[in-house]
């Protein structure tokens, strides 16, 4: 089945240490995003991709960095310089209308940082 | 003002009954809408698309009004598995991509 796979599911870290998180999706979608979800609120874009080899920052973008160095992969790195890391990072993918199609999901990845 | 405004709820409603949940927003060149269900610490899952004409699937049902810039939907004989959040997702082009989600409504069902 097609579908979006990030891991892990779970993710502890000491603060000052950067961590990279994996998406991959089977799609064929061109599009890939990162959310990142705090408790009780809404979703914030981090990065986005349109394209191989090309992205952009979202809303968010400070201390974090990605990659598109293959369609099905959008790995993320949070960076020691990310004030507040731990949250619930959400990855997506859209097809082939792109910014007019609905997101797909990953199941996500909590990340704790102590 | 935010871009994407849900009213937070939470909404309790016993089984059986309608539920309706609004969704206002900001940015009158936006193309498409969606609304989101997302589980107690699970990814957001598409519920339906949004469409001008209004559009069912079972006991949901979705409408926009692009003149008020207003979604809406309409859940009919509440289960006690719709208890979730529901995200308002409004998709806009102008200046560049632009997907924005309201930090969405909970409703809890009760037996």
């Amino acid at each position: 089945d097609g579908g979006i796979t990030q891991s892990p599911k779970y993710l502890f870290r000491k603060e000052g240490q950067n961590v990279t998180l994996s998406c991959e999706q089977n799609l064929n979608h061109d599009a890939m995003y990162w959310y990142r979800q705090d408790p009780g609120q809404g979703l914030r874009l981090i990065y986005y991709s349109q394209i191989v080899n090309d992205f952009q920052k979202g809303d968010i973008a400070e201390g974090y960095s990605v990659s598109r160095e293959k369609k099905e992969s959008f790995p993320l790195t949070v960076t020691s310089a990310q004030k507040n890391p731990t949250a619930f990072y959400l990855c997506a993918s859209s097809g082939a209308d792109g910014p007019l199609s609905p997101l797909h999901f990953g199941n996500g990845t909590r990340l704790t940082v102590t | 003002r935010k871009e994407v405004e849900q009213d937070p709820g939470p909404f309790n409603v016993p089984e059986g009954a309608t539920v309706a949940f609004n969704c206002t927003y900001s940015n009158s060149a936006s193309q498409s809408f969606f609304w989101y269900r997302q589980d107690c610490r699970k990814e957001p899952k598409l519920l339906m698309s949004v469409y001008s004409s209004g559009n069912e699937d079972g006991r949901f049902t979705a409408q926009l009004n692009r003149a008020s810039q207003y979604i809406s939907l309409l859940i009919r004989d509440s289960k006690l598995s719709d208890s979730a959040t529901y995200l308002c997702v409004v998709n806009g082009l102008a200046g560049g991509f632009k997907t924005i989600f309201g930090a969405g409504t909970r409703l809890f069902v009760k037996a």
